[in-house]
């Protein structure tokens, strides 16, 4: 079955501190993965997209890798911010169909102070 | 670039009442998804459309739900009769090409049913 499994489930840190986030699925044949974010209240916002040939894409200070031979990818968040705040969902596709992406649960993330 | 716009952002209802939801999608997309979210059950697909043509509607519930596109820049999707268990986050999103670029989200209807 395809699916995609998030950690931590939640992710509490320090303004300023960097962090980690973690993606593993199981989607065969894989075609791309995603990282998300999104805001409490509102529509999820896209941060990186990677296809089978990329390990590492960065958007600003996010930086996402994916490694396919593993089916492992990260999303590492540089000199965290207030905004930062949020959900961040790894979504998977596979080659069957672009469009049906299989959503993680999403990694719950709360920078403090 | 406007965004994907929805509409309208809240609705309260009563059950039993019809429920429209509306959606422009980005100008020069050509794929339009709906997605349905809670928090039990997360995102879900619930229609896709390309080229204002449902591709997949495997995702919508039950009959009650329906969804047309009848030209590149609207999307309705409609709940009659509405009941409780609809109550959800109802996202429009669109893209170029069939899926494979980025999908850009609108900021969701929120739906209550009374």
């Amino acid at each position: 079955k395809n699916q995609v499994e998030q950690s931590p489930q939640s992710l509490i840190i320090l303004e300023g501190k960097n962090c980690t986030l973690q993606c593993n699925y199981t989607v065969s044949p894989f075609s791309n993965l995603r990282w998300y974010k999104q805001d409490t209240g509102r529509g999820p916002v896209s941060l990186t997209i990677m296809t089978f040939s990329e390990n590492t894409k960065s958007n600003g200070r996010y930086t996402a890798t994916l490694d396919a031979d593993t089916k492992q990818s990260s999303l590492h968040i540089t000199a965290s911010q207030l905004s930062d705040s949020a959900s961040y969902i790894c979504v998977v596709s596979g080659m069957d169909s672009n469009y049906q992406l299989i959503w993680g649960a999403g990694t719950k993330l709360i920078i403090k102070p | 670039d406007a965004g994907v716009i929805q509409s309208p952002r809240h609705e309260v209802t009563e059950m039993g009442q019809e429920v429209t939801l509306r959606c422009k999608p980005i100008s020069g997309h050509n794929s339009l998804f709906w997605y349905r979210q809670t928090m039990m059950r997360g995102l879900e697909l619930l229609i896709y459309f390309n080229n204002n043509v449902p591709i997949d509607d495997s995702g919508m519930p039950e009959d009650r739900f329906s969804a047309k596109m009848p030209n590149a820049s609207f999307s309705t999707l409609k709940i009659q009769p509405s009941e409780p268990r609809d109550s959800a986050v109802y996202f429009c999103a669109s893209s170029f090409g069939r899926g494979e670029n980025t999908i850009y989200f609108g900021e969701g209807s929120w739906l209550t049913v009374v």
